[in-house]
């Protein structure tokens, strides 16, 4: 059974670009969260989506922007690459938006720097 | 709103010896709480989670944790360190009617000597 797939693992980009993130939820999943953890510190939530929308939205800038596709996939975009966006990038995936008493399936991550 | 706080980003404990790292959280709602382990380079697995019923939850790898709702409190637990267990752990609060968002703790870096 698949858990959570994300790609790419790493990722180098200057500032002022763009990044795109891809996750692939567990099977089963239907909703994607995305998360950013700066080092030594805890996750932070970037968004939420289920059935195609964003649901939910942490306190992060509008250049943090998300996709869900009809088949659950997600995608994290980030526009105007500053320093400070370099962290983990964290996928999560769950069963049901609202269930939140599930817990979480992470992915590995991909780590993005900003140079 | 929601918050967690854990005491002690770093523990430091012998092979054999009691485990606990501590976590205080809020809520304005009744939570459901979790702990995740995480290895270097890797995402977070889900080691257990309390949400109604026993205070007393077990998880994975002889981990356990206690809801103590007066002290708003759910500190992990284990009575014999591993090697294995070395790595970093989060405590996660999800507010019941916050549709799956969680508030991550710092994280607590576990170590254990030899």
């Amino acid at each position: 059974d698949a858990g959570v797939t994300q790609s790419p693992t790493h990722l180098i980009k200057t500032r002022g670009q763009q990044v795109t993130l891809r996750c692939s939820p567990k099977s089963g999943h239907d909703t994607v969260s995305w998360y950013q953890q700066a080092l030594g510190q805890g996750p932070q939530f970037i968004f939420q989506y289920y059935e195609e929308e964003e649901r939910q939205r942490g306190n992060f800038p509008d250049r943090f922007s998300g996709h869900q596709f009809p088949n659950y996939s997600s995608e994290l975009n980030v526009n105007a690459l500053l320093l400070g966006d370099s962290a983990l990038y964290l996928c999560a995936s769950s069963l049901g938006q609202g269930r939140g008493s599930h817990g979480y399936t992470f992915g590995s991550g991909t780590r993005l720097t900003v140079v | 709103a929601q918050s967690v706080t854990q005491l002690g980003s770093h523990v430091s404990v012998s092979e054999g010896a009691l485990v606990l790292l501590r976590c205080n959280y809020s809520s304005s709602v009744p939570p459901y709480l979790f702990w995740y382990v995480q290895y270097p380079n890797q995402g977070l697995q889900l080691l257990l989670k309390y949400t109604t019923g026993a205070t007393l939850v077990k998880g994975i790898n002889g981990f356990e944790a206690e809801f103590k709702k007066s002290e708003t409190s759910f500190h992990l637990t284990k009575p014999s360190a591993h090697m294995s267990d070395a790595a970093e752990y989060f405590c996660a609060v999800t507010g019941d009617t916050n549709a799956g968002k969680s508030t991550f703790g710092d994280g607590t870096t576990l170590t254990v000597k030899p």
